[in-house]
């Protein structure tokens, strides 16, 4: 099946830790992003990388890092610097030809709490 | 002023009304939109995407899009209670950063 899998699905974090978030996608997809969201509220935008090798900061980079070594796959680090770490973390992906003109797709989301 | 502003909600519509749903913004060099459906505690789903001014038709969904006022909206037909979730609005940038920009959602409730 083709799609985008996170993990784990929960996930506690004690004070002063760093953890690491996956996320992997078999759609053979160019684009990939992370996305925060707190509860009735929307996405915002974490990181995101158009290439492998090549990322960018959003819009609450602050206390979070990512890498893109291969294209399938794209993990976020939260470290201790995240002081409000607490919410569900989305990872999407898009084919991104170019044009802009391309749908999201999800994976099911990391749901973190610090303990 | 933020970029994709919608109305919270809850909105509530009896079953088998036409549920309305509005998004407004304000880059007005954004090209690509899309509406996502979101059930509590679950990820976003892609329901609808449209480009060009109009409507767009897709099932019971309806898309419409007027670039000129900014403002993007999505109309449920003959709305059940499974449609009952948040409805979340995002748009492409036309410039710059090449990454969706979403509202705060609207929550749909669909009464029996």
């Amino acid at each position: 099946d083709g799609g985008i899998t996170q993990s784990p699905k929960y996930l506690f974090r004690k004070e002063g830790q760093n953890v690491t978030l996956s996320c992997e996608q078999n759609l053979n997809h160019d684009a990939m992003y992370w996305y925060r969201q707190d509860p009735g509220q929307g996405l915002r935008l974490i990181y995101y990388s158009q290439i492998v090798n090549d990322f960018q900061k959003g819009d609450i980079a602050e206390g979070y890092s990512v890498s893109r070594e291969k294209k399938e796959s794209f993990p976020l680090t939260v470290t201790s610097a995240q002081k409000n770490p607490t919410a569900f973390y989305l990872c999407a992906s898009s084919m991104d030809s170019g044009t802009g003109n391309t749908e999201a797709f999800f994976g099911q989301g990391t749901r973190l709490t610090v303990v | 002023q933020k970029e994709v502003e919608q109305n919270s909600g809850p909105l509530s519509v009896p079953e088998g009304a036409i549920a309305s749903l509005n998004c407004t913004y304000s880059d007005r060099v954004s090209q690509s939109f899309f509406w996502y459906r979101q059930y509590s505690g679950k990820s976003p789903e892609l329901i609808m995407s449209i480009y060009s001014n109009g409507d767009k038709e897709d099932g019971r969904f309806t898309a419409q899009l007027n670039k000129a006022s900014q403002y993007v909206s999505l109309l449920i037909r003959d709305s059940q209670p499974s449609d009952s979730a948040t409805y979340l609005c995002a748009l492409n940038p036309g410039t710059g950063r090449r990454a969706l920009t979403f509202g705060s959602g609207t929550r749909l409730q669909v009464q029996p």
